[in-house]
């Protein structure tokens, strides 16, 4: 398994632009989450997913949208970036029943 | 989610038991203890979680006192690979619902020859 993946590694945006990271996973988790983590803080859970078709916002969703059309992929798009969304960008998934989240390898993003 | 409370950072030398405090003195009767880890710039990684009794994996083990407000993890051996972030997070169980995992700044610790 490869477990979860997300693409691009690093992405530099201008302000206004838009942009998709890409979030797969291979373990078929129903549950799937994207925090962001800023210097010197911890992650902040900005959507979840308990399922594909269901989404749920998280404590930090202004400025993002996502879907879950099938159980292995959930998107997280940035409609007009904006340089406060600069960060690092982590996806997770786990299966039901099971306490322990998979995290990817992240997503550096840097908006100009 | 209680609040948890951890030293910002320790050293351990290598080969030598780490043992990573964490306060958490609100806790409530349903909140699971939690244990990530964070290696420099990649994604967090479970470590161990319980409710109230002791707990051991391959990789550590958590000592919950009696009354539930504080714990420890313990590294039996560290090695230089467990040089990281470690994340002490306290919620309801994950496997009732929900995905979010609190993660406030955790302890750096930095594992030594």
């Amino acid at each position: 398994n490869a477990g979860v993946t997300q693409t691009p590694k690093f992405q530099v945006l201008k302000t206004g632009q838009s942009m998709t990271l890409q979030c797969a996973q291979d373990m078929n988790h129903e549950y799937m989450s994207w925090y962001r983590q800023d210097p010197g803080m911890g992650l902040r859970l900005i959507h979840y997913s308990v399922g594909a078709g269901i989404t749920d916002q998280g404590e930090v969703p202004n400025g993002y949208n996502v879907s879950r059309s099938t159980t292995e992929d959930f998107p997280l798009r940035l409609l007009s970036a904006a340089p406060s969304q600069t960060s690092v960008y982590f996806c997770a998934s786990r299966d039901t029943g099971i306490n322990e989240q998979f995290f990817g390898p992240g997503t550096r993003l840097t908006v100009l | 989610d209680a609040k948890t409370t951890q030293p910002t950072s320790m050293d351990c030398a290598e080969g030598r038991a780490a043992n990573l405090p964490c306060n958490h003195s609100t806790i409530s009767g349903n909140e699971y203890v939690y244990w990530y880890r964070q290696i420099h710039s990649q994604g967090p990684q479970y470590i161990i979680h319980g409710l109230k009794n002791n707990e051991t994996n391959e990789m550590a083990s958590l000592i919950i006192t009696e009354d539930r407000k504080s714990s420890t993890l313990i590294l039996p051996h560290a090695t230089l690979r467990d040089t990281a972030v470690y994340y002490c997070i306290v919620r309801v169980a994950l496997t009732g619902g929900g995905n979010k995992l609190t993660f406030g700044t955790g302890t750096q610790l930095k594992v030594e020859l």
